[in-house]
């Protein structure tokens, strides 16, 4: 069935350092694998996205590896700053017609 | 900001009662997607309209219903209320019907407390 679950949930990295968030998934009919990040009090924000059919996509200080073989994911962030203290899920996007499937969430602590 | 405002932001009913909650979507986007977030857990899916109809749904029982309205805004209702149901309903708008990837736009949530 559909589950997409996280490594670890906690993660404290020193500010400055790059950090590199990891994710399992099940469900290899999946087109889109995403990574959202949820301050609090605030809901899901967007980073970023990687189609089934790629390994890599960077953005702004940010980079999705997607490991088919296997079924791994994972976010890395560059210089890691105290606004990237959240948590980060990822999620899929099994049916191409907006229905996220959501993990449980790795909460990022940067430390000073 | 992603202009997705919901209301209310807080509220607090007994168990048995019934909740509205309301989604403004993004101007332009013809989709809404409800999610039930849960403390600690990821946000779970409980239903997606498009263009006011329901576009799939999650694994949740029928007391759990829905609306959307023309100008593409939405409504997710809770009947007979359990001390479970507690958690923060996220609504999140998208334009459908271009393969879209799956970004979603949220609003900050409506936290539901059951007593």
């Amino acid at each position: 069935g559909e589950s997409v679950g996280l490594h670890l949930p906690t993660l404290s990295v020193q500010e400055g350092d790059n950090s590199i968030i990891n994710c399992a998934y099940s469900n290899s009919a999946s087109d889109y694998f995403i990574w959202y990040k949820q301050e609090s009090g605030k809901g899901p924000q967007f980073i970023i996205d990687i189609r089934s059919n790629m390994d890599k996509r960077q953005g702004q200080r940010v980079t999705v590896l997607l490991n088919k073989t296997v079924k791994h994911l994972s976010l890395q962030i560059a210089a890691t700053q105290p606004g990237d203290s959240a948590v980060y899920f990822c999620a899929e996007n099994a049916a191409r017609d907006d229905k996220i499937i959501f993990g449980k969430g790795t909460r990022l602590h940067i430390l000073p | 900001e992603t202009g997705v405002t919901q209301s209310p932001t807080h509220l607090i009913k007994t168990r048995g009662q019934q909740v509205t909650l309301r989604c403004s979507s993004q101007s332009g986007h013809n989709t809404v997607s409800w999610y039930q977030q849960a403390l600690g857990q990821g946000p779970q899916f409980i239903f997606q309209y498009y263009r006011e109809e329901e576009n799939g749904r999650g694994n949740f029982p029928p007391r759990f219903s829905g609306l959307q309205f023309p100008n593409y805004s939405s409504e997710l209702n809770v009947n007979a209320l359990e001390l479970d149901d507690s958690a923060l309903y996220l609504c999140a708008s998208s334009s459908s019907g271009t393969g879209s990837s799956g970004e979603l736009f949220f609003g900050e949530g409506s936290r539901l407390t059951v007593l």
